[in-house]
């Protein structure tokens, strides 16, 4: 059974940094594609970024409003993935989620997981 | 980036309606590759309290134990979603999602289907 499990999130003021982190397993985490998918309140979905499976290099793109603010990476060895938040923002306040599409190496999702709250406020 | 938008915002619904969500991009989200197109665009269906669930990736491939009633078309710059004979669980959120991150990776805004 795939399991995707979010921990980090927090209370952080405007400016601060934070790490969330993914714990993934019931599947081969090297190879596949992993998302951070954020949701604030009341809102859609909004794609944060992507890390790429190794098969692809690793690499990672970024949603506008948080490149060059936040970093995914990824420890294979571990199966985890990792979300650096920096420069917070008010508008950065969302549930973070950890997405895959497994071995599809396509950014639409067929898992997530639970969510952690990052709340940025003063 | 690629904006997404969808109608309606809301639509009102019986059990057994057919219904029809539009997802129109900003530009082209379709790519032809040797001779066939592929369009990156999926549909997800939301319920309060739970992550969205995948409904159909590429415009119209449909999940692997997604009911038949649910069906994607489009391609270039306008999608949508129909729900034939419409259940009491397919009350939900539905948003579509255009994933061609070299065009930048987006979510529409939504569209509520209630009773």
């Amino acid at each position: 059974e795939v399991q995707l499990m979010e921990s980090g999130g927090g209370l952080v003021k405007p400016g601060g940094s934070l790490r969330l982190s993914c714990s993934a397993s019931g599947f081969i985490f090297a190879k596949a594609w992993m998302s951070w998918v954020r949701q604030a309140p009341g809102k859609g979905p909004e794609w944060v970024g992507r890390v790429k499976g190794n098969l692809d290099g690793g690499a990672t793109d970024y949603a506008p409003p948080v490149k060059g603010r936040f970093i995914i990476s990824r420890e294979d060895s571990e199966s985890k993935l990792f979300l650096h938040l920096n420069s917070l923002k008010t508008d950065d306040t969302a549930i973070y989620y950890c997405a895959t599409a497994l071995d599809w190496r396509e950014d639409f999702v067929t898992h997530w997981g639970h969510g952690t709250l990052v709340t940025v406020s003063s | 980036d690629i904006q997404l938008t969808q109608s309606p915002s809301t639509l009102s619904a019986s059990v057994g309606d057919t219904v029809t969500i539009t997802c129109r991009a900003s530009q082209s989200i379709s790519i032809r590759a040797s001779e066939s197109t592929i369009t990156w665009l999926a549909w997800y269906q939301r319920k309060p309290g739970k992550a969205p669930k995948l409904l159909i990736y590429r415009a119209s491939t449909l999940d692997g134990g997604v009911p038949s009633r649910f069906s994607g078309s489009g391609s270039g710059t306008e999608f949508t979603l129909t729900i034939s004979s419409l259940q009491p669980d397919d009350f939900a959120t539905y948003y579509c999602q255009q994933y061609n991150s070299v065009l930048g990776v987006t979510f529409g805004p939504g569209t509520k289907v209630d009773i």
